[in-house]
């Protein structure tokens, strides 16, 4: 199993700025990934973080508005750039050890933000 | 693409009832299909699974089982506690890839 950390657990953000969400584990994982939960929707995949290198993300998010940072293989930073009221949401940080294939995956409590 | 629909909640019950929440799958192949919790103020975590038809996964009292016929994978407890009371997520995984498909969640508030 794994503890997840996410700072910060909620914010009140201003239309047009940026909040970079922290996801600290401890122990060091292969997979990290972020997700989304929109009011009453489903978690969405924004992508997978990947050490040392770009992350992939999933149809529909791109890296100049998600951009997310993994520098070694127990923490990655998640950005919501130039934000609007259409992303209030949770942020979920999750992480899954060996390749990911048995499906199960470790969440953090998650980030809720508000964007007036 | 792949899907995953849940019964819409909230689902009150009162304590030692019976629980079922639905849940309807589509997707291409063979998924495996997990339920996850989250208890209040936490984050979510596996609560059971199944890998291929006619398993049944089981924790905690909570069963499931993997209908490939009807494309279901219903979670049901015989007896609630209040202790229960938490968001369930239905989920799937197709393929080797490591994306899991959640539906919307199913929020379950017991009473004593």
């Amino acid at each position: 199993s794994a503890v997840i950390s996410q700072k910060p657990s909620r914010d009140i953000c201003q239309r047009g700025t940026s909040l970079t969400i922290q996801c600290q584990v401890d122990s060091q994982v292969t997979m990290m990934f972020w997700y989304r939960q929109q009011p009453g929707q489903s978690l969405t995949l924004i992508a997978t973080a990947n050490q040392g290198s770009e992350a992939t993300y999933e149809s529909g998010f791109v890296i100049d508005k998600f951009p997310i940072s993994r520098p070694n293989l127990t923490f990655s930073t998640l950005t919501v750039s130039n934000m609007s009221p259409e992303d209030s949401s949770i942020y979920l940080c999750s992480v899954a050890f060996g390749g990911g294939h048995t499906g199960e995956l470790f969440f953090g409590e998650g980030s809720r933000l508000t964007v007036l | 693409g792949n899907s995953v629909t849940q019964m819409e909640g909230p689902v009150t019950l009162s304590e030692e009832a019976f629980l079922t929440i639905n849940c309807t799958y589509t997707a291409t192949g063979y998924p495996s299909l997990f339920w996850y919790v989250q208890y209040p103020g936490e984050g979510l975590q596996l609560l059971l699974k199944a890998t291929k038809a006619d398993d049944k996964g089981s924790n905690k009292g909570f069963e499931a089982t993997y209908r490939k016929e009807t494309t279901s994978f219903h979670l049901e407890k015989g007896s609630v506690q209040v202790s229960d009371s938490a968001v369930y997520f239905c989920a799937l995984k197709a393929g080797t890839a490591s994306k899991l498909t959640f539906g919307t969640g199913t929020r379950l508030q017991v009473t004593l």
